[in-house]
């Protein structure tokens, strides 16, 4: 498998903490790509980090890259109820034009 | 509006039947792809396309076919539905570019008796 024990996780929070989720992978990347999927939607990318970024910021959302352990973190600050949804990264192997996806990580967060 | 969709949203089918899965795209993207995501196994990847006319196996291809006659359409063919194949199928389309964004589809959920 592409990936680490620790990208399958469930998550429940209250709203305003912060929250960090972790992936690991095994394989070579140029990119790290972090989607959300709402209930009942298709997966929409929120985060982008390239294999040349350590961190990336957009908003409330920060990612992390660190390529000698192949790993990344994805942080929500001041989490609000509407980020309840599932929070998957996904990798580019050997620039392939396909993604392979974590199994993703459950964030529930209470209002 | 909507630049991915897929029809139909949802779709019952009886083992042994024809199931077929559309998607279409208005991003004018080259590449689109179909997933299945089933809890436990995140989405797998079973067939994807580089342009009209093109067709690749992904991950889990057997028991798929998949079609892609224009750049804007792109199908999923179930010759003979199984049971295992309950699931909800995502497409989604991406640039030519290595480690480009894919834009999905709102999901069509399928349930095989």
């Amino acid at each position: 498998s592409q990936w680490g024990e620790e990208n399958l996780q469930a998550l429940s929070i209250q709203e305003g903490e912060d929250v960090t989720m972790n992936c690991s992978y095994k394989t070579y990347t140029t990119v790290v790509q972090w989607y959300r999927q709402k209930s009942g939607k298709g997966p929409a990318l929120i985060i982008l980090i390239r294999s040349n970024e350590r961190e990336k910021r957009s908003g409330r959302l920060r990612a992390t890259l660190d390529t000698s352990s192949q790993s990344s973190s994805l942080s929500i600050t001041g989490t609000l109820a509407t980020d309840t949804a599932v929070y998957f990264c996904a990798t580019d192997p050997g620039n392939t034009r396909k993604l392979i996806f974590g199994l993703g990580t459950t964030l529930q967060v209470q209002p | 509006e909507a630049a991915v969709t897929q029809s139909p949203r949802n779709k019952v089918a009886v083992t042994g039947g024809k199931v077929t899965l559309s998607c279409n795209q208005t991003n004018n993207h080259n590449n689109m792809y179909w997933y299945r995501q089933d809890t436990g196994h995140g989405l797998r990847l079973i067939h994807y396309s580089y342009g009209a006319g093109s067709t690749e196996k992904g991950d889990i291809p057997d028991g798929y076919k998949a079609s892609r006659p224009s750049q804007e359409n792109f199908s999923l063919i179930l010759e003979l539905a199984t049971p295992s194949q309950t699931s909800v199928y995502f497409c989604a389309t991406s640039g030519t570019g290595g480690g480009d964004t894919q834009y999905f589809g709102p999901g069509t959920r399928l349930l095989v008796l």
